[in-house]
């Protein structure tokens, strides 16, 4: 099961920032956060990940909560190729102990609006 | 430019056949992975390689198999055991061989119809 909770869907306007929530309440203290995005029958991209503190590259930046039990994926300037769903991730430890796998939950579907 | 190829973007087949589903890299990443999407469900481990000539199964392995000669390829075999094969797949690879990072590069993905 995944170990992280998003609203179905959102909208935003263009040019406005989209802000993605994600819960992950029983996350560990050594898991990671990572953020994919996925447009329509494409495979999913890589966007952003962090651990504690909050992290900002050329497409997004994230905000981790002190209590890491929530984060969110903010999008500065949404354009319409950003529609696409956004999946938030927690990286954990497979069943062996020995390597690390991501759980993917259903994610959020962006709509970004003309 | 490097990337991930996944062929063939779309196939039909009829019950029973087993197909083979084809991903090349030129990347030159150690680790790759077989994923499949189905509506209304997150994407789902089927078998990942972390090195040459070595795989392990995932969370649904049964009615696949895999195989990794090359460090360049990790083709994925549907076979006739697969109780509902329809399903969007998706390849993706790593650069370290350890699995530890969560940064996947995925290809355009594969869509299976059986029949």
């Amino acid at each position: 099961d995944a170990k992280t909770t998003q609203p179905p869907s959102m909208d935003c306007a263009e040019g406005r920032a989209a802000n993605l929530p994600c819960n992950h309440s029983t996350i560990s203290g050594n898991e990671y956060v990572y953020w994919y995005r996925q447009i329509h029958s494409q495979g999913p991209q890589y966007i952003i990940h962090g651990l504690k503190n909050n992290e900002t590259n050329e497409m997004a930046s994230l905000i981790i909560t002190e209590d890491r039990k929530s984060s969110t994926l903010i999008l500065p300037h949404a354009t319409l190729r950003d529609t696409a769903v956004y999946y938030c991730i927690v990286r954990v430890l497979n069943n062996a102990g020995n390597n690390r796998k991501l759980i993917w939950g259903l994610g959020t579907s962006l709509a970004v609006n003309p | 430019d490097g990337g991930i190829t996944q062929s063939p973007k779309y196939l039909f087949r009829k019950e029973g056949q087993n197909v083979t589903l084809s991903c090349e890299q030129n990347l030159n990443h150690d680790a790759m992975y077989w994923y499949r999407q189905d509506p209304g469900q997150g994407l789902r481990l089927i078998y990942y390689s972390q090195i040459v000539n070595d795989f392990q199964k995932g969370d649904i392995a049964e009615g696949y198999s895999v195989s990794r000669e090359k460090k360049e390829s990790f083709p994925l075999t549907v076979t006739s055991a697969q109780k509902n094969p329809t399903a969007f797949y998706l390849c993706a690879s790593t650069k370290g061989a350890s699995g530890t990072t969560g940064e996947l590069f995925f290809g355009e993905g594969s869509r299976l119809t059986v029949l």
